[in-house]
């Protein structure tokens, strides 16, 4: 079936320091991927998608391209703040017709500091 | 836009009580989705709806859960008798399916 693998966290950076967060999919044809984002307390929140190969997703400074190549997704800040930190879930929604709901990977605590 | 409304937003029940929690979808959405969301297991789907319709229950973990839809603009989700393990963050979430998840700011539900 479709799944998300996501990098294993947790995943500590200084401010301004780069960020990658890995994400990749096995899915039937070409879904469509998303990242969200959960704040403490707070529910998750999408922070981009793209929904074709060759697509980049950009939001407050986060990008991540649909690569169908290496069936990936990754997540990329340039430079990151203390209010970054947070918990990314990658997932994918299959282009199926039929009623699939959206598969989550499992989820990559940051945490930056200042 | 109001976006997808929760309640409570804190629930302190007993062992044995009956909770339930609520959600209000955006408008115009036709998939509602509850989560649960524990430290151990992550974030679980328990159910999904389709106009108002349960599509998927394979989620929900025993009997002692039930989720029901009376319109387009109103879910909940009941647990009858609840348990300590029960404790967890639920969420809903509602979709037009093209455009990806929108999530509600959760329950937290803990049972002494």
């Amino acid at each position: 079936g479709d799944s998300v693998t996501q990098m294993e966290g947790p995943v500590t950076l200084s401010e301004e320091a780069f960020l990658t967060i890995n994400c990749t999919y096995t899915a039937t044809g070409y879904p469509s991927l998303f990242w969200y984002v959960q704040y403490p307390g707070e529910g998750l929140q999408l922070l981009l998608k793209a929904t074709k190969a060759d697509d980049k997703g950009s939001n407050k400074g986060f990008e991540a391209t649909y690569r169908k190549e290496t069936t990936s997704f990754h997540l990329e800040k340039g430079s990151v703040q203390v209010s970054d930190s947070a918990v990314y879930f990658c997932a994918l929604l299959p282009k199926s017709s039929g009623n699939t709901p959206l598969v989550f990977g499992k989820g990559t605590r940051l945490s930056v500091i200042a | 836009d109001a976006g997808v409304i929760q309640s409570p937003r804190h629930e302190v029940t007993e062992m044995g009580q009956e909770v339930t929690l609520r959600c209000k979808p955006i408008s115009g959405h036709d998939y509602l989705f509850w989560y649960r969301q524990t430290m151990m297991r992550g974030l679980e789907l328990l159910i999904y709806f389709n106009n108002n319709v349960p599509i998927d229950d394979s989620g929900m973990p025993e009997d002692r859960f039930s989720a029901k839809m009376p319109n387009a603009s109103f879910s909940t989700l009941k647990i009858q008798p609840s348990e300590p393990r029960d404790s967890a963050v639920y969420f809903c979430a509602s979709s037009n399916r093209p455009l990806g998840l929108f999530f509600g700011s959760g329950t937290q539900l803990s049972v002494l």
